[in-house]
């Protein structure tokens, strides 16, 4: 089956860093990306639409500057956690859908970010 | 942000016990689709329903469209150890543009 692949799996950084987690789709293209957060016990909230050489789409509350979202080709995209502070400390998943298979959506396995 | 009603949110079931679990949701979807997540692991899709109606199976899992397009049950049959997790039924909208939402999730709990 398709295959979504996240990296890393786990960070650590110190609080007031940056850190990137890199979503990739390994054996189909997505124009379309969609990132969400994962806190412990809880479903999954989308963060935002990841769109290949466009601007990502923010679901409300999510600040677009503080979790940077790159798609620059059909197989990768991209959030960054910039200044990071402890309540970022979350579960990160991407999910990502092949071109032409309908509505089937495929998740990574996710990323734990831990901000100390 | 938005999220479907799903239920139970936990069940404490006897291995060998069928499964129920259901989701509703007060618009129209267009998918659904029914997950499973093992613990540090991102979700692993189980069954994807597209037409109103549809009845499909997975092996033991068997997860139903409803007619109204407003909900979808997931049954699990003759339950086994490694059933044991949280599934999440989530679905798209319709118009809009494949945005996946999701339920609170069912944790299911098998005594020994």
């Amino acid at each position: 089956g398709a295959v979504v692949s996240q990296h890393p799996s786990r960070v650590i950084c110190k609080s007031g860093t940056s850190v990137k987690i890199e979503c990739r789709s390994l054996d189909f293209q997505a124009t379309t990306m969609f990132w969400y957060r994962q806190f412990p016990k809880q479903s999954l909230m989308l963060m935002a639409t990841s769109n290949e050489g466009s601007k990502a789409t923010y679901e409300q509350g999510v600040e677009k500057d503080k979790f940077l979202i790159n798609h620059a080709s059909l197989t990768l995209s991209t959030l960054t956690v910039t200044s990071a502070h402890p309540e970022d400390s979350s579960f990160y998943i991407c999910s990502a859908a092949p071109l032409g298979a309908g509505n089937t959506i495929y998740f990574g396995e996710g990323s734990w970010l831990t901000v100390v | 942000g938005q999220q479907l009603n799903q239920s139970p949110q936990s069940m404490f079931i006897q291995e060998g016990e069928d499964v129920s679990m259901n989701c509703t949701s007060s618009s129209i979807f267009n998918t659904w689709l029914w997950y499973k997540q093992d613990p540090g692991e991102g979700p692993v899709l189980l069954i994807a329903l597209y037409k109103a109606g549809e009845l499909t199976s997975n092996g033991r899992l068997t997860a139903q469209f409803g007619i109204t397009r407003k909900d979808s049950f997931l049954n699990i049959s003759a339950s086994i150890p490694s059933d044991v997790g949280i599934y999440f039924c989530a679905g798209q909208e319709v118009n809009r543009d494949d945005k996946i939402i999701f339920g609170k999730g069912t944790r299911l709990h098998i005594l020994p």
